[in-house]
């Protein structure tokens, strides 16, 4: 299947810093990759839908000014964390549809795991 | 607004079968998926359902129905490794976007 790589796994940073995360789409062209946030035992909350190309598109609740997502290229997708919090540590997975999948089948990336001291 | 709604905890003994329900009211549908998760990893897909009815694939069965908004995951002969969360998630929008369910924590015992 579809390989959606993510960099770095594990990032822990002093408050108030910024972190960029990077999604790689290894074998396939992504035109759009989406971005999650997940806290300790809870599910999956979708955070904004990057397009290559073009600004993003963010959820409802979402700071975009905060989280600021670049899709520069057909296989790269980054998330920035700017000004980083406490509150702001979690589980950041961003996924990609596989090109030519019909049953919209999303390949998630391994997940990077914040931590703000 | 989007809404789907999972059991938080189920246990069940390794052997048996168990069935998790997951429910939704969302604004669009093009399918639905189960995606299992395991700790501290990415999701990984088990199943997908656009038409109502029953989809198998080995020990794991997912059921569709659309005008009831309603789905579930079925999982035979249960085994150790099964213990995971286990995430509904319904495809919506022009994107098709992925929004996930609140997700059931599945404990086997042996």
């Amino acid at each position: 299947g579809a390989v959606v790589s993510q960099h770095p796994s594990w990032v822990i940073c002093k408050s108030g810093t910024s972190v960029k995360i990077e999604c790689r789409s290894l074998d396939f062209q992504a035109t759009t990759m989406f971005w999650y946030r997940q806290f300790p035992k809870q599910s999956l909350m979708l955070m904004a839908t990057s397009n290559e190309g073009s600004k993003a598109t963010y959820e409802q609740g979402v700071e975009k000014d905060k989280f600021l997502i670049n899709h520069a290229s057909l296989t790269l997708s980054t998330l920035t964390v700017t000004s980083a919090h406490p509150e702001d540590s979690s589980f950041y997975i961003c996924s990609a549809r596989g090109a030519g999948a019909n049953t919209g089948e999303l390949f998630f990336g391994e997940g990077s795991r914040l931590t703000v001291l | 607004g989007q809404n789907i709604d999972q059991p938080t905890e189920m246990t069940a003994t390794e052997g048996a079968i168990v069935q998790i329900n997951c429910t939704y009211q969302t604004s669009g549908f093009n399918g639905l998926f189960w995606y299992q998760q395991h700790a501290g990893e990415a999701p990984t897909f088990l199943s997908y359902n656009v038409l109502d009815g029953l989809e198998e694939k080995g020990r794991f069965s997912s059921f569709l129905s659309r005008s009831k908004g309603y789905s579930y995951l079925l999982l035979k002969e249960l085994q150790m490794k099964d213990s995971a969360s286990y995430l509904c998630a319904v495809s919506v929008g022009g994107f098709q976007k992925l929004v996930f369910g609140t997700g059931t924590r599945l404990l086997v015992s042996p």
